[in-house]
This record gives C-alpha cells, structure tokens and sequence, in this order.
C-alpha cells in the first residue's frame, strides 16, 4: 500500500460546480498535512495546510481525519482557473515528506 | 516575494556527463530539498539538507549526490548521467518543521 494514496481523476466539473477530493495516508503518527496546487509544467505552489480542527481559505476548506486517515479539499464556485493537479503532502518524520501523485481537476466552461 | 531560484529550466546533457544544478534561495532558510517528479510516480526524494555542510539521503539518492557549502545554495550533482535520469528536477526550501516547501520553478533535465 502507497503511504500516500489519491485518486488520480481526472474530475471533470463545471463552472460553479462543488469538487471534493480526499487523500488518504497509512501512517497513523503522521504529523502535519498539506494541499498543494500544480499546473501543467510548473512547480507545486503551497494552496493550503490542513489543521486538526479543519480550516479554510475563500472557496477552499480542507479537513483532517484522524480516525480514518484521510484528508480532503472542497472547492466550492469552481472557477476555469481551478484547473490544476492538487497534490496532498504528509509529513512522516521530521524530515520526511511524502507526496501523493495528484488529483487532475478540470473545471469546463 | 520569497523565492527558490533553480539555474536552468531545460538541460539536455549526454550520458555519461557530469551535471550540475543549482538551486538559491533568498529566504534565510535552514531546509533544502532535492525531488525528481515523474509521471505516475509523483515527487520522489533525493536528497536534503537541514543545514550548511549537512546532508541526507531521501529514498532514491543512487547516482547523485549534493552540496550545500553555503546556507542559500543547495547544488545537486550528477555524477555520471544515465537516460533514467531524464526527468523533472524540483529544488525546494523550508522555513522549519510544519511549514510547507516553496519550489523553484524546476529543470526539465533530458540525458541523451
């Protein structure tokens, strides 16, 4: 089993549409969690950290589930410029951290 | 604006070269990171750094090795470049532990 799982899509929505994706990890001592975004050809920007009591950022909340191992964005009014691969990043050790491959996004006119 | 520059944005080097590629960042960061991402498999790590002269290896650090002599420059150091080592090189800072990373913008490295 990957320690870091996502479907990889891609999810294709339409404009205004709400989008949920999760992420799963197997390390139950896992520490701090992240969303990233990552157009095509570009490096991954830092979209969110993901905090036990849940957070959220204009259109995007992330969720932690400890219980389950899993964590999630919803993105709410989904904009063309939503577009993107997100990443889920967890981190397993001081040093380590273990990306997932990316969940596709396309949000269609 | 805080930034992870990377030295070059595409390489095509010949196999068996020595290959360079440097990474600066101007955040006064203590981590540095080296990942190679390629399709289906995600980002996989090299190599980093949690401070100057210090180093680590990350899950795939065969062939390669790395130097940081000074605190903002992280240096990844084919020694003898290999076709299976065509891939997306990403350099990467960190402010301390529960921060994210900050990328530089990549090298897209083909080895012929």
């Amino acid at each position: 089993r990957k320690e870091v799982e996502q479907d990889p899509g891609p999810f294709n929505v339409p404009e205004g549409a709400t989008v949920a994706f999760n992420c799963t990890y197997s390390n139950s001592a896992s520490q701090s969690f992240f969303w990233y975004r990552q157009d095509c050809r570009k490096e991954p920007k830092l979209l969110m950290s993901v905090y036990s009591s849940g957070n959220e950022d204009g259109r995007f909340t992330a969720q932690l589930n400890r219980a389950s191992q899993y964590i999630s964005l919803l993105i709410r009014d989904s904009k063309l410029s939503d577009s993107a691969t997100y990443l889920c990043v967890v981190r397993s050790g001081t040093y380590k951290y273990i990306f997932g491959t990316g969940t596709r996004l396309k949000v269609l006119a | 604006d805080v930034k992870v520059t990377q030295s070059s944005r595409y390489l095509v080097k010949r196999t068996g070269e020595k290959v360079f590629l440097e990474c600066v960042q101007d955040m006064d960061h203590e981590n540095m990171f080296w990942y190679r991402q390629d399709p289906g498999l995600g980002l996989r790590l090299i190599y980093f750094s949690y401070d100057v002269k210090m180093k680590e290896k990350g899950d795939i650090p065969e062939g390669y090795s790395v130097s940081r002599e000074k605190k903002e420059r992280f240096s990844l150091i084919l020694e003898s470049a290999s076709t299976n080592q065509t891939s997306m090189y990403l350099c990467a800072s960190r402010r301390a532990q529960n921060y994210g990373y900050t990328f530089g913008s990549g090298t897209r490295l083909t080895v012929v």
